[in-house]
């Protein structure tokens, strides 16, 4: 069985501050990690998947086999940062994602 | 072009109705996923399909629970005899190909179910 885990429902940080929000799986295979991100108001959204190892709007995700986690980092949050964050994984080459349970993100100016 | 969408967009329920889902996926999109996300939690699994033929619903909670996509497009969660518990946020989802975890899947906004 896999299972993502979000130690951190609320998260708040000053603008120009860094950010990283925790997230740590089980899966006894090889898994594929992605962070996805939810505006006020808006759908939800992919915001970076491990295998491609791009940063997207200066959000940095590194996977790590060995701590079982994918922890998503920035080094200097924006106000428009402000989001629900939420991790996900998938068997590789498999369509069934498995959610955590989300992290709410504030910048505050 | 459009994206996912989804009608209605709230429902209340009172329990023991039956209530009716639909989901519009991208044009063209091969598959088709449904999930429920209850208050406070991320999104679960709840079925896939590809073009029309549902491939997996092992994620759907009880035999209350049916989806369908008869032309391989539009698709429908039907909840019969809903339950309180069944308050949640389902959430469609579609990618142009195979679902297989590689291919970015779009959501749409939602149906908020709220069951009196």
């Amino acid at each position: 069985a896999q299972r993502v885990t979000q130690p951190e429902k609320l998260l708040s940080v000053f603008k120009g501050a860094p950010v990283e929000l925790k997230c740590n799986y089980s899966y006894s295979g090889s898994p594929e990690l992605f962070w996805y991100v939810q505006y006020s108001r808006q759908r939800l959204q992919l915001l970076l998947r491990h295998i491609s190892r791009e940063s997207i709007k200066g959000f940095t995700a590194d996977l790590n086999k060995g701590e079982t986690s994918f922890h998503l980092k920035k080094p200097f949050a924006q106000e428009e940062d402000s989001a629900m964050y939420y991790c996900a994984l998938a068997p590789s080459n498999d369509y069934k994602l498995s959610f955590g349970a989300g992290t709410t993100v504030t910048v505050r100016a | 072009g459009a994206g996912v969408s989804q009608s209605p967009r709230y429902k209340v329920a009172k329990r023991g109705q039956d209530v009716a889902l639909r989901c519009d996926p991208i044009s063209g999109h091969v598959s088709l996923f449904w999930y429920q996300q209850a208050l406070g939690q991320g999104p679960e699994f709840l079925t896939y399909f590809q073009n029309e033929a549902q491939l997996d619903k092992s994620g759907l909670p009880s035999d209350r629970f049916f989806a369908e996509r008869p032309e391989g497009s539009v698709s429908t969660l039907k909840i019969q005899r809903t339950q309180q518990e069944d308050s949640a946020v389902y959430l469609c989802a579609s990618t142009p190909r195979t679902g297989a975890s590689y291919n970015e899947q779009f959501f749409g906004p939602g149906t908020r179910l709220t069951v009196l």
